[in-house]
């Protein structure tokens, strides 16, 4: 089956440091979604971005298809950005969730 | 908040009990989605139901069943629960399919056995 594999698996930033999350996946993918799991375990869809770019505030994404990756952008980061990262690939006929990137941002 | 409502929140059980955990999806989506989310498994692709059909399966367990409603909402049926059952259970709804179609979570039913 498909791989999805996320790096770095762990990031430490400090408040205002930019970050950027990549997502691999080892087969031909219909759609990529990004979602962020905050520390009370809410999962919040981030993107819909099966290819090219979006963004939403600090946080832009951008899906090369063709070249099987998906970069996820954080710019000026906050406590708040704590958490973890997923990107989650849609192949056969579900939607497979990478292992995540975990996010910690301190003050 | 994503309109998609699960309950209950949190659920502790003995060994060889069962459970059921319903999920509402968000008005208007056809598609709900069931997760596992454990601490050595991450997120797993347990089943999928479109417009009360079952549309896709992942790695449910025979003991474990789902279905969807007229009226849209899913439950999912655990029985002879194990401790391994013990995680964070998550509904997800869509407007159509998954190769299409933007997901969006419930809070999660936390399951303990014990």
């Amino acid at each position: 089956g498909i791989q999805v594999e996320q790096s770095p698996p762990d990031l430490i930033l400090q408040e205002g440091a930019n970050s950027t999350l990549r997502c691999n996946f080892s087969d031909s993918v219909n759609n990529l979604q990004w979602f962020h799991q905050n520390p009370w375990g809410q999962l919040i869809n981030l993107f819909y971005i099966p290819s090219g770019t979006k963004q939403n505030g600090r946080l832009s994404a951008t899906t090369v298809a063709t070249e099987r990756y998906s970069l996820l952008y954080i710019s000026s980061s906050q406590t708040t950005d704590s958490g973890v990262y997923f990107c989650a690939v849609f192949a056969t006929d579900k939607l497979i969730f990478g292992t995540g990137t975990r996010l910690q941002v301190f003050p | 908040d994503s309109g998609v409502t699960q309950t209950p929140k949190h659920l502790i059980t003995a060994t060889g009990q069962r459970v059921t955990l319903r999920c509402s999806p968000r008005s208007g989506d056809l598609s709900v989605y069931w997760y596992q989310q454990s601490l050595d498994q991450g997120l797993q692709f347990l089943i999928q139901y479109y417009n009360g059909e079952e549309r896709a399966k992942g790695n449910i367990l025979e003991r474990f069943s789902a279905q969807q409603f007229p009226d849209l909402h899913s439950e999912l049926n655990l029985s002879s629960l194990e401790l391994g059952d013990s995680a964070l259970y998550f509904c997800a709804s869509s407007l159509g399919q998954a190769y299409n179609s933007p997901l969006h979570f419930g809070n999660g039913t936390r399951l303990t056995v014990t």
